[in-house]
């Protein structure tokens, strides 16, 4: 089956850090890559819409300049988490879809991000 | 506003027992609905799916209901292993919304021997 890998699964770093995180389709293409964030005990909230070759898409209250994203090829996107502070802790995951209608969106492991 | 209602936040199932998680939404527009499994500390993992121009659709143990008129769909395991614990989140979304999903908040299903 379709997988994506995402890379780191955990970071821990001081206040003021950027934070780079790869997500990767590895046996398909993807157009389109999903970032979510998730607090405990809660679901998974969609901030952005990656989208290969132009701007990312977010969602409503997520700061774009806060949370870059980079989608650079069909296969890779990137969320950096620009000057990071502890309310950035969170779990985020990104997801992929291949590129045909009704394919189901599939996750990565995920990243622990953790701000000091 | 919550597009997608997973009212129940736990259930538990005995063992071979059904396992019966409820999922109900909002928007008249979706017509991608899914099913993902999430352990602690992992992202979540595809399960099942349904169109909106159907009302079930069945995997090996898992099937999945869709009751447009009523705008819910449920998830039906059986029978329940112990492995099958883990939260479950439903996911909906639209094809003229750019194909994003909304999730529900979770069930956690708890199977016990």
């Amino acid at each position: 089956g379709a997988v994506v890998s995402q890379h780191p699964s955990r970071v821990i770093c001081k206040s003021g850090t950027s934070v780079k995180i790869e997500c990767r389709s590895l046996d398909f293409q993807a157009t389109t890559m999903f970032w979510y964030r998730q607090f405990p005990k809660q679901s998974l909230m969609l901030m952005a819409t990656s989208n290969e070759g132009s701007k990312a898409t977010y969602e409503q209250g997520v700061e774009k300049d806060k949370f870059l994203i980079n989608h650079a090829s069909l296969t890779l996107s990137t969320l950096t988490v620009t000057s990071a502070h502890p309310e950035d802790s969170s779990f985020y995951i990104c997801s992929a879809r291949e590129d045909l209608s009704n394919q189901p969106q599939h996750f990565g492991d995920g990243t622990r991000l953790s701000i000091l | 506003d919550q597009q997608v209602k997973q009212n129940s936040p736990s259930l538990s199932v005995q063992e071979g027992r059904i396992s019966i998680l409820n999922c109900d939404y909002t928007n008249s527009m979706f017509d991608y609905f899914l099913w993902y499994k999430k352990y602690p500390a992992e992202g979540p993992t595809f399960l099942i799916s349904i169109s909106s121009i159907k009302d079930k659709n069945e995997d090996g143990r898992f099937t999945v209901f869709l009751n447009k008129s009523a705008k819910h769909l449920s998830l039906h395991i059986v029978p329940s292993q112990p492995g099958d614990s883990a939260v479950y989140f439903c996911a909906a979304s639209a094809y003229n919304q750019g194909g994003k999903l909304i999730f529900g908040q979770g069930t956690e299903l708890s199977v016990k021997p």
